[in-house]
């Protein structure tokens, strides 16, 4: 079964700075799909970026972007110029191609120092 | 667009009474929906999986009779807690997928979540 770990439960950043989530996951599957959400202190799952495992290239959401190393099994988060409003948890998810279920991380709470 | 709602967004019931829970898609048709539970600081945890017109799947250690899911229809999925206790007591988050050729048919788009607290 797949498995999806945040090894970061806490991070800060400091506002208009950049910060780094971390996510690896374990897989068999050569074709999957990666997801970034973000659940604010409303508690509203809101998709912030995703990412198909047969694209190379690294997706982008304006200030939003990952570092997807398929061999290392590893898709990390970069925001870029944080914001207050980027306050959050942030949950890790994978999905199989094939499958409907999504496979969360533990998630990371990011706060923001103005 | 991808608009999930959910109705209520709070709810207060004596113990061992029902509670219905409904998830919505405004603008899209679901044909899959998913309830979750998420208890303080702790990921999601998915509870069932809904085809639209089917029975819903759920997952190990999940009460079927506890939690009743009907999807009847494809912009409507109901969770009904059953004979609720205080242990049921939780944050519940629907999640729906859009049909086979749509362009959310990948992305699961989340509702804004129902507080349940059992008396």
């Amino acid at each position: 079964a797949q498995t999806v770990t945040q090894s970061q439960p806490e991070m800060s950043v400091q506002e208009a700075e950049t910060v780094t989530l971390s996510c690896t996951y374990d897989t068999s599957e050569s074709d999957y799909y990666l997801f970034w959400y973000k659940q604010p202190p409303s508690r509203q799952m809101i998709l912030v970026i995703r990412q198909e495992a047969y694209k190379q290239q690294n997706a982008t959401e304006n200030r939003f972007s990952v570092n997807f190393q398929k061999a290392a099994k590893s898709f990390s988060l970069k925001i870029s110029d944080s914001q207050l409003g980027d306050a959050a948890m942030y949950f890790c998810a994978y999905r199989s191609k094939g499958a409907q279920k999504l496979v969360f991380g533990q998630g990371t709470r990011l706060t923001i120092n103005p | 667009g991808a608009v999930v709602s959910q109705h209520p967004s709070r709810v207060i019931c004596k113990s061992g009474t029902s509670v219905k829970i409904e998830c919505r898609s405004l603008d899209f048709q679901a044909t899959t929906m998913f309830w979750y539970r998420q208890f303080p600081k702790k990921s999601l945890m998915l509870m069932a999986t809904s085809n639209e017109g089917s029975k819903a799947t759920y997952e190990q250690g999940v009460e079927k009779d506890k939690f009743l899911i009907n999807h009847a229809s494809l912009t409507l999925s109901t969770l009904t807690v059953t004979s609720a206790h205080p242990e049921d007591s939780s944050f519940y988050i629907c999640s729906a997928t859009e049909g086979a050729g749509g362009p959310s048919t990948d992305t699961q788009y989340f509702g804004p979540g129902t507080r349940l607290t059992v008396l």
